[in-house]
């Protein structure tokens, strides 16, 4: 399993873009990289994942570099309520079960 | 679609005590996975099923820990002579075969307090 590597905590302001990166160099080639918000005291939600290239939907944008190494996942004009932990998976998910493993995350905080 | 539910939301036991949890996964989730979350940590996983079969445990999971899933639908989680360490969020989650379970839904969780 690809370890990954984030920052453990990122600080921004109401209407500012988020951009929270993760290293992930020794990845597989059957990889996805999947992203998980949690809020305090729930369980964690799935945000967003990719495999190559841009992925997009209507929460989040996950920028992946040609050579998948690393990975960007961006919060576009974030408010105070996308304070949490971000955690960003590394798997074959189809090939493991499904089991997700989570590192500690990156617990973003977002000041009015 | 109630999303995941567990029962109990909270739990507090004292040491050597047997506690079991409950988890009711969305009904047409064919897999279902527990974790386990401390303080500060992401969650760890510990085990799942497809249906009713145990398909994968976790090395964290002790000889004192045994899930179920009879039926396939509902699944307990037991933990037999309960110790300090034991003291987490206990997270269940579901998800279908067939999107590869990327993506899971997950439960509120039941905290076990072992005093």
């Amino acid at each position: 399993l690809a370890k990954t590597t984030q920052p453990i905590s990122m600080d921004s302001y109401e209407g500012q873009e988020v951009n929270i990166t993760c290293s992930h160099n020794n990845i597989a080639t059957n990889d996805y990289i999947t992203w998980y918000q949690q809020f305090p005291s729930q369980g964690p939600r799935f945000i967003i994942q990719g495999y190559k290239t841009k992925v997009t939907n209507e929460v989040a944008s996950l920028f992946i570099p040609a050579d998948r190494k690393s990975s960007t996942l961006s919060l576009p004009r974030v408010s105070l309520s996308d304070t949490a932990v971000y955690y960003c998976l590394v798997g074959d998910m189809y090939n493991q079960g499904g089991k997700l493993i989570f590192g500690q995350g990156t617990e973003l905080s977002v000041k009015p | 679609d109630t999303g995941v539910s567990q029962n109990p939301r909270h739990k507090i036991t004292k040491r050597g005590q047997n506690v079991t949890f409950r988890c009711d996964p969305i009904s047409e989730h064919n897999r279902l996975y527990w974790y386990r979350q401390t303080l500060g940590q992401g969650p760890e996983f510990l085990t799942y099923f497809q249906n009713e079969a145990q398909l994968e445990k976790s090395r964290l999971l002790s000889d004192r820990f045994s899930a179920e899933r009879p039926k396939g639908s509902f699944s307990t989680l037991e933990i037999q002579r309960t110790e300090q360490g034991d003291s987490a969020m206990y997270l269940c989650a579901s998800s279908r075969f067939e999107t590869g379970g990327y993506e899971q839904y997950f439960g509120p969780g039941t905290r076990l307090t072992v005093t």
